[in-house]
């Protein structure tokens, strides 16, 4: 999984609480990424890092924020988790050589009761 | 924009028969195509990659897929189905190297004894 931690696996939280997901990597890569995933949706970018402190929006990012203090670490905040945030989450990594693939995380799966 | 259209969301195939998953994609620029595999509660594989250097991508567990400017497609195939290759999989496009993957809404492979 090249070496891609995302906790917790598994949360239950209810609407209105804020929830933080970590993506713990040691592969020293240059970027970051949350995707979610859901049926008939594919995987959508919400939000993604290009360094410590450099981060930028994606495509489904309302209602999301990020923050990337150190190299190895990216989280993903829900400020106030509703129905719809309810999803498997995914981090993804790249960024060794010109032209990488991403390498994913085993995924969050998140139900927002 | 970049995006990508998987044609059929589930494809079913018999043991031993050919594996054909469809992929067109949309760039403005030459793009870099991946094709990933997801199997039950796990996260993303890498199965191959083009990056500009052969038309003709060959990758793991037998897979292969053709770039194919002229029609924008990327189709993976794959001689011989096995039980295995049960699984969901995913067609992706970035404009460089690092960019974010774009992702398909993903094709369900059934294979049937």
């Amino acid at each position: 999984d090249a070496g891609i931690t995302q906790s917790p696996r598994h949360k239950v939280t209810e609407t209105g609480t804020p929830v933080t997901l970590r993506c713990h990597q040691t592969e020293n890569h240059r970027y970051m990424y949350w995707y979610r995933q859901d049926p008939g949706h594919g995987l959508r970018l919400i939000h993604y890092s290009y360094g410590v402190k450099d981060t930028d929006k994606g495509e489904v990012s309302d209602g999301y924020s990020v923050s990337r203090s150190k190299t190895e670490d990216f989280l993903l905040t829900l400020e106030s988790a509703t129905s719809s945030q309810t999803s498997v989450y995914f981090c993804a990594i790249s960024g060794r050589g010109l032209v990488t693939e991403a390498f994913f995380g085993q995924g969050t799966r998140l139900t927002v009761v | 924009a970049q995006s990508v259209t998987q044609l059929g969301s589930h494809v079913s195939v018999s043991e031993g028969a050919l594996v054909l998953l469809r992929c067109n994609y949309s760039s403005s620029v030459p793009p870099y195509l991946f094709w990933y595999v997801q199997y039950p509660n796990q996260g993303l594989q890498l199965l191959l990659k083009y990056t500009s250097a052969a038309t003709l991508v060959k990758g793991i567990n037998g897979f292969e897929a053709e770039f194919k400017k002229s029609e924008t497609s990327f189709h993976l195939t794959k001689p011989s189905a096995h039980m295995s290759d049960a699984a969901e999989y995913f067609c992706a496009v970035s404009e460089s190297g690092n960019t974010p993957l774009v992702f398909g809404k993903g094709t369900r492979l059934s294979v049937i004894a």
